[in-house]
């Protein structure tokens, strides 16, 4: 049984660039929550899908979007990258009537220059 | 507002030797805490849960204590190991919301 899966493991970008960021839930799983990890810092909340809707945002500018596919995926997108943006982008899944079970993947390292 | 923080950034502690991990939260509204070991390199792992009507719980060799009258959550490691080498964080869940806040961490490192 897999767990969350991330992809890609790192990415460099250009500020100003676009990234988009996937996610593939654990198996049975149907929301996927986002969050923004930097260095030494707990995981800051970005936002939450379920039903392919986004149910809960974080303080996050619009710059930071998302989206939920039927099978459950998901991406992050972060449109005109700034500097403070690089961190490690972490997906969680869990199921919608258990919301506080949530498995962790490993993670996107994205570094901003 | 929403916060929690932990007292220690790092914790240093023997092999063998039990391990305490403070944390405070600022939210009385919060429902829910978890603990969370994260290694190096990985995402953070589930340890531990308690709701806020409990204020014990046990796991295998861990054991979170909640007080609610100081808003003080704990995680006690039985007989540390040096694979308890990690970055630990508590987290809540406000009551209605359906995200975690998390605290900045502590580095637990074990001594041989």
């Amino acid at each position: 049984d897999a767990g969350v899966t991330q992809s890609p493991t790192h990415l460099i970008k250009t500020r100003g660039q676009q990234v988009t960021l996937r996610c593939s839930p654990k198996s049975g799983h149907d929301t996927v929550s986002w969050y923004q990890q930097a260095l030494g810092q707990g995981p800051q909340f970005i936002f939450q899908y379920y039903e392919e809707e986004e149910r809960q945002r974080g303080n996050f500018p619009d710059r930071f979007s998302g989206h939920q596919f039927p099978n459950y995926s998901s991406e992050l997108n972060v449109n005109a990258l700034l500097l403070g943006d690089s961190a490690l982008y972490l997906c969680a899944s869990s199921l919608f009537n258990h919301p506080y079970e949530q498995y962790f993947g490993p993670g996107t390292r994205l570094t901003v220059t | 507002g929403e916060s929690v923080g932990l007292h220690l950034p790092t914790l240093s502690v023997q092999e063998g030797d039990n391990s305490i991990i403070n944390c405070a939260y600022s939210n009385s509204a919060s429902d829910y805490f978890i603990w969370y070991k994260q290694e190096s390199g990985k995402g953070p792992q589930f340890i531990i849960d308690i709701r806020s009507n409990m204020d014990k719980r046990q796991g295998q060799r861990v054991t979170v204590l909640l007080n609610k009258t100081v808003k003080h959550l704990s995680l006690q490691i039985a007989a540390t190991q040096p694979g308890d080498s990690a970055v630990y964080f508590c987290a809540e869940n406000i009551q209605g919301a359906q995200k975690l806040v998390f605290g900045q961490g502590t580095r637990l490192t074990i001594n041989p």
